[in-house]
């Protein structure tokens, strides 16, 4: 298993460009997720899965778009980059089941992106 | 005031050495306390988790839940060269939201 695998490793962004960050996970999870991770910040929920088709907000979206249209993949799109958006974005996955609350969560490599 | 609160270090251990990491949290709703370890340029990965106060140990690792403090801990005994990494405490109140907080970074001096 290659477990959560994510392209491109490294990217510069002109400001006002779009472009897409790949994940991809080969372990049939149902969630998905997508995190920034800034300097002295922590790690912030972008979007997040369910399940195919199944989408939603996490805590900071704006300036991104998901769809996840197959279990194993789940892209991000920037649109009109923005210097802010600068940043280390992990996806991750997980599998849950009806009636537990919690499972671990397994991330990828990331992607460093900076926009300028 | 922020869910989850974590110093970020750095934190700078000879190795053998008893290392200390804490976070505190502010909403008493959150069950599930984990720790994740990220090694430079790499993704987090899970360390340990447990969902009550008390103790939980997994060989040099111990991590410790005071729910009445809304306190975490993670402790790592005879500390090693290759335990130096970013340690990240994350909660959760179930059905997979997590709240992480902002790591702290431990250097193990051979």
């Amino acid at each position: 298993n290659a477990g959560v695998t994510q392209t491109p490793k490294f990217h510069i962004l002109k400001i006002g460009q779009s472009m897409t960050l790949q994940c991809t996970q080969d372990m049939n999870h149902n969630y998905m997720y997508w995190y920034r991770q800034d300097p002295g910040m922590g790690l912030k929920l972008i979007y997040y899965s369910v399940g195919a088709g199944i989408t939603d907000k996490g805590e900071v979206p704006n300036g991104y778009n998901v769809s996840r249209s197959t279990t194993e993949d789940f892209p991000l799109r920037l649109e009109l980059a923005a210097p802010s958006q600068t940043s280390v974005y992990f996806c991750a996955s997980s599998y849950s089941v009806p009636g537990t609350v919690y499972y671990e969560q397994y991330f990828g490599p990331g992607t460093r992106l900076t926009v300028t | 005031q922020k869910e989850v609160e974590q110093d970020p270090g750095p934190l700078s251990v000879p190795e053998g050495a008893i290392v200390s990491l804490n976070c505190t949290y502010s909403n008493s709703a959150f069950q599930y306390f984990m720790w994740y370890r990220q090694y430079s340029r790499k993704g987090p990965e899970l360390l340990m988790y447990t969902y009550s106060s008390g103790n939980k140990e997994d060989g040099r690792f111990t991590a410790q839940v005071d729910k009445s403090s809304k306190y975490i801990s993670l402790f790592i005994r005879d500390s090693q060269p290759s335990d130096s990494a970013t340690y990240l405490c994350a909660i959760s109140g179930g059905y997979q939201k997590v709240t992480f907080g902002t790591g702290t970074k431990l250097q193990v001096i051979p």
